[in-house]
């Protein structure tokens, strides 16, 4: 069975430092892995996928996410944290078959201090 | 373009009440979800429909019955609500294939008493 995890429930910042939110993960076969952000009392927004192809992957409002095979990872980064990046943030997986479905990791709050 | 939405907003219900959590999207996707969302544990498929005419149970579908009423709509029904239904509901779409992203409703925001 497919699993996803998140280690860190809560990942702390300062405003202008680097951020990462780990993500690592277990599917048969080639993943296919995705990064959502969710703002309060708001639906799921897509960040950023990984297919195939280059190990790092460029998405929305600066973030980035790179896919290392051999461990297993496709952690969430950001050069320099705004405090409206504060969100909760979510990784998902899902295998290269048409019927796979996606398996989302517990989530990570992201706290991006001024 | 709404994307995806959900109705109603937020609802109460007693134990044993029964109500339908109503879902459409307008980007002609194929491929619509049910999840519940409960602190601390991600979002969980309730179920999803491939296609127009196809429903499917996802990990946690008892206490739960779907619809697809058409392309553009995916209802969720709860016959006989309990208390552990309390929890954020949330519908999604996609395109078919497996490498696409899914959009999300705003969510619907159940209590069962």
């Amino acid at each position: 069975a497919q699993s996803v995890a998140q280690p860190e429930d809560q990942v702390n910042v300062a405003e202008g430092n680097p951020l990462t939110v780990k993500c690592t993960y277990s599917v048969s076969g080639n993943p296919y892995l995705f990064w959502y952000v969710q703002y309060p009392n708001r639906g799921l927004q897509f960040l950023l996928k990984y297919i195939t192809g280059d190990n790092l992957v460029k998405g929305s409002y600066g973030f980035e996410a790179e896919f290392n095979k051999s461990q297993t990872s496709f952690h969430l980064k950001k050069p320099s944290a705004l405090v409206s990046d504060s969100a909760l943030y979510f990784c998902a997986v899902r295998p290269n078959t048409n019927a796979g479905k996606s398996t989302f990791g517990d989530g990570t709050t992201l706290t991006v201090k001024p | 373009n709404a994307g995806v939405t959900q109705t109603p907003k937020f609802q109460v219900l007693k134990t044993g009440q029964s109500m339908t959590l109503q879902c459409a999207q307008d980007m002609n996707h194929n491929s619509m979800y049910w999840y519940r969302q409960d602190p601390g544990m991600g979002l969980r498929l309730i179920y999803y429909s491939a296609s127009e005419g196809t429903t499917d149970k996802g990990e946690v579908p008892n206490g739960y019955n779907v619809s697809r009423l058409n392309k553009r709509e995916f209802s969720l029904r709860l016959e006989s609500a309990a208390p552990s239904q309390t929890s954020v509901y949330f519908c999604a779409s996609s395109e078919s294939a497996p490498y696409n992203e899914q959009f999300f409703g705003p969510g619907t925001r159940l209590t069962v008493l």
